[in-house]
Parts: C-alpha cells; sequence; structure tokens
C-alpha cells in the first residue's frame, strides 16, 4: 500500500516565478492537510481539504498562495510569484477521514528554494 | 491559541541510555496528541498517538509516552536508545472536531557511542 506521495521531491525557482507541488494521499484517504516547515522550526498548518472543497485555509497566506483537491487527480498547492521567504519544506498529509484526531499520515514533502 | 512546547532544542544520549523528551501543550478539551519522527531530509513517521484511555501509550520501536493531563504534558521516553534512533522528534496536538495539528518547535537527537 503505497504512503503519501508527493513530487516534486526537490524544487528551485526564481523570484517571481510560479511553484505547483503535487499530492497524492494513500489510497482510499480523502482528506488532504498541508503544512510548511521553515528551516529550524516545527511544521506550520496550511489547509486542509477534501475533495472539491476547502474546509480549512486558516493557515494560508492571504497572497499568492492557493490549494485544490479536485474530484480526479492530485492535490496542488500553487504560489504564484515565489519569494526568497517561500524556500521551506511543504508536506502534505492524509487522512481517511476528518473531524479532528484522525492520524494523519505525511508524505516526505517538497522542498522549495527560492534563488 | 494552541500551541505545543518542546523545551529542549537539542538533546545528546548515549547509546544504549535512556532517554525522555518533554512536550507540553495548552490545555484543549479532549486533546490529541502524538509524536512523530523526522529523519534528514524525509518526512515524518508517526510513533505513537494517545486519544483516551490509558494514559501510557506504546508505540513503534520501543517508544512510549505518558498522558499527564495534571501536568499538560505527554513525554517520550525510551529505554536504552540505539544509534538509528537520532533524529527530530516532533510532539503534535489535535483536538475533537479541528483537523488541524498544532507542532511544537522539535528535539534534535544525537547519539554518541
Amino acid at each position: 500500500n503505497a504512503g503519501v506521495m508527493q513530487n516534486p521531491r526537490h524544487l528551485v525557482r526564481r523570484r517571481g516565478q510560479e511553484a505547483r507541488l503535487r499530492c497524492s494521499p494513500m489510497k482510499g484517504h480523502s482528506h488532504v492537510y498541508w503544512y510548511r516547515q521553515l528551516p529550524e522550526e516545527g511544521l506550520k498548518f496550511m489547509v486542509y481539504l477534501q475533495k472539491e472543497n476547502i474546509i480549512d485555509e486558516s493557515g494560508m497566506p492571504k497572497e499568492r498562495f492557493s490549494a485544490e483537491f479536485p474530484k480526479e487527480g492530485p492535490s496542488i498547492l500553487r504560489i504564484q510569484q515565489v519569494v526568497r521567504g517561500d524556500s521551506a519544506a511543504y508536506f502534505c498529509a492524509s487522512s481517511p477521514r476528518g473531524g479532528g484526531g484522525e492520524t494523519q499520515y505525511f508524505g516526505p514533502g517538497t522542498r522549495l528554494l527560492v534563488l | 491559541a494552541q500551541s505545543v512546547t518542546q523545551p529542549d532544542i537539542h538533546i545528546t544520549v548515549s547509546e544504549g541510555a535512556s532517554l525522555e523528551l518533554r512536550c507540553n501543550y495548552s490545555y484543549g478539551a479532549t486533546p490529541y496528541l502524538f509524536w512523530y519522527v523526522q529523519s534528514p531530509g524525509q518526512g515524518l513517521q508517526l510513533l505513537l498517538k494517545y486519544f483516551s484511555g490509558d494514559t501510557l501509550v506504546q508505540g513503534i520501536k520501543g517508544f512510549e509516552a505518558e498522558f499527564k493531563r495534571s501536568q499538560s504534558s505527554f513525554n517520550l521516553r525510551k529505554p536504552s536508545v540505539h544509534w538509528s534512533d537520532a533524529a527530530e522528534y516532533f510532539c503534535a496536538k489535535g483536538n475533537f472536531g479541528n483537523e488541524k495539528l498544532t507542532f511544537g518547535t522539535g528535539t534534535r537527537l544525537t547519539i554518541i557511542p
């Protein structure tokens, strides 16, 4: 049973470019979460999605960041016009159900470097 | 605001020695508590979790944690560490009805021979 998959594992962008990060949840999981880990810090919640719905985006920056989880295909975290401060590891997690308390299974992360 | 505190940024222990990593959380109704481990360049692996019931929780790789409501703590322990336990350890908290996890800043564990 494949775990949570994320690609690319490493992504380099120049300032002003767009970054697209993909996450395929575990089989049977319809709940996806995105977290960001800045250097030397813990993970910070960004957004929680179910298929075709954003449930909680309270951790998303107000500008340049967006997320989707379409009916078919992976979840996408999109960062427009990247800046150096966006350099971080972005982790996706999935769970079979929501409601709080569910174990979230994490992917290996995408490490974004903005030059 | 919810918070999770891991007071020790870095801990060094000898191989074979016992280990305790501290975690304190701000009180919330029905807290769900987790310990994850992250090896360099890797994702997070769940070690154990506490939802309810027995306050001493057994996890993988010989780890255990004890939930103490009176102290708002959920410390991770292992009686004898192995060199392969060197990694970053994160404590996290969730709440009933709220899916997002709040993470501590992590404790980096170094093992010396």
